[in-house]
């Protein structure tokens, strides 16, 4: 398998400016989640996804942040407008869910974002 | 509030130094504790997942242990290749997500 896949890799944008990153998560999972590392706050949840459904968007930090995942293998993560202090790594991660067991998820490469 | 607090912030070892890293956590229904190593420009990687106390699991020079309270990640004669940062996880009961520390900082000098 190819693993969680997530493009583009590095992103320099200017203020103001419309970011889309994209994520292809590994077949067959049902979830897939989206995070921000920074070094300040560490990993941040931004929001999850099972079968498609937004479940939790409680840590997308304002309105200017939005999620979508139109099918199974297909996800993004949109920020409109870009502001300097979104400079951070996003990761997209996916897990298979079990039935009464726990998911490891299995994280991208993660794309670097730049506003400047 | 779940918290999950690793330490130390960074550790520096000589190869072959063995050493233990710390997770302690509070969360309400620990459903599963998870261990990553992540290296600089790449995503977490998974390691472990351990699901009640007692529970131990190992993989190389890597072994990770679990208590009611803290999960320890022990590291048996290290090698240059082991340096990352380590982080460690928690996933509670009705909640798919997970909450993560903020890492150890490993570095193994030969």
């Amino acid at each position: 398998d190819a693993g969680v896949i997530q493009s583009p890799r590095h992103e320099v944008t200017e203020m103001g400016q419309e970011v889309t990153l994209r994520c292809k998560p590994i077949s067959g999972h049902d979830y897939l989640f989206w995070y921000r590392q920074t070094m300040m706050r560490g990993l941040e949840l931004l929001i999850y996804f099972n079968n498609n459904v937004p479940i939790d968007d409680s840590g997308m930090p304002e309105d200017r942040f939005s999620a979508k995942m139109p099918n199974a293998s297909f996800s993004t993560l949109k920020i409109q407008p870009s502001e300097p202090r979104d400079s951070a790594v996003y990761f997209c991660a996916s897990s298979l869910s079990r039935q009464g067991g726990v998911n490891e998820q299995f994280f991208g490469p993660g794309t670097r974002l730049t506003v400047l | 509030e779940d918290q999950v607090t690793q330490s130390p912030e960074a550790l520096r070892l000589q190869e072959g130094e063995s050493s233990s890293l710390n997770c302690s956590y509070t969360v309400s229904g620990l459903r599963g504790l998870f261990w990553y190593r992540q290296d600089p420009g790449k995503g977490p990687e998974f390691l472990f997942t351990l699901y009640s106390a007692g529970e131990e699991k190992e993989k190389e020079r890597l072994k990770a242990t679990l208590t009611k309270k803290e999960s320890f990640l022990h590291i048996t004669a290290p090698k240059p290749e082991d340096s990352a940062t380590y982080l460690c996880a928690v996933q509670v009961y009705n909640n798919n997500d997970m909450r993560f520390g903020a890492g150890t900082r490993l570095t193994v000098k030969p």
